[in-house]
């Protein structure tokens, strides 16, 4: 089974600008999640997405946004960005979330690099 | 919500020793536990999980176990090489979400 894709490995941006990371799930897998990794902030998770619908929320600003198509394939958009965003932005795959002990399987990630 | 506390690092180690990076918990209910790698330019990659109490992940010689009355799921390996060396994270689900620790980045020399 192929992994979890994400596109573009590697983005640079200015600030103002926004952007569009894209991720492909494993095979099967309705769910999809988005982490943002920092050196100060660690792993924080963004939004979750199932069955096209976003399912849960993060502690982030409307800025990040994101979608689901009916493939599983999903989107994350930051809109206006800001020299904080350059992150790590990890997309994961599960099978139904979280609950009943799924894993879940992450992608490579897209470098975000925002000067 | 549930946390995660991880040893800090960085651990330095020689080939063939024995690693132990320490994971305690908080929660409320019973959590999953999980262990994941992250090798450099690269994403999580999950190593091991453990989903009750006394419950034994393993994995490419990693071992944790999944103990409730100490809220722990310490990492092990006995003999260690090289190609271990990286960002290990101990996580745990948290409602809807993982919740990870700081990492702990392991070298292992020759």
């Amino acid at each position: 089974k192929a992994g979890v894709t994400q596109t573009p490995r590697y983005l640079i941006k200015t600030r103002g600008q926004q952007v569009t990371l894209s991720c492909s799930p494993i095979s099967g897998h309705r769910s999809v999640s988005w982490y943002q990794q920092t050196p100060g902030q660690g792993l924080q998770f963004l939004f979750e997405y199932f069955s096209e619908t976003q399912r849960n929320k993060g502690n982030f600003p409307g800025r990040f946004s994101g979608r689901q198509f009916s493939n599983s394939r999903s989107e994350m958009n930051v809109s206006t960005l800001e020299l904080g965003d350059s992150a790590l932005y990890l997309c994961a795959s599960s099978f139904a979330g979280t609950s009943g002990g799924y894993e879940q399987y992450f992608g490579p990630g897209t470098r975000l690099t925002v000067t | 919500g549930n946390s995660v506390t991880q040893m800090e690092g960085p651990v330095t180690l020689s080939e063939e020793a024995f690693l132990t990076i320490n994971c305690t918990y908080t929660a409320t209910g019973y959590p999953s536990l999980f262990w994941y790698v992250q090798y450099p330019g690269e994403g999580l990659q999950l190593l091991l999980k453990a989903t009750k109490a006394d419950d034994k992940g393993s994995n490419k010689g990693f071992e944790a176990t999944y103990r409730k009355e100490t809220t722990s799921f310490h990492l092990e390996k006995g003999s260690v090489q090289v190609s271990d060396s990286a960002v290990y994270f101990c996580a745990l689900t948290d409602d809807y979400k993982l919740s990870f620790g700081a990492g702990t980045t392991v070298t292992v020399r020759a």
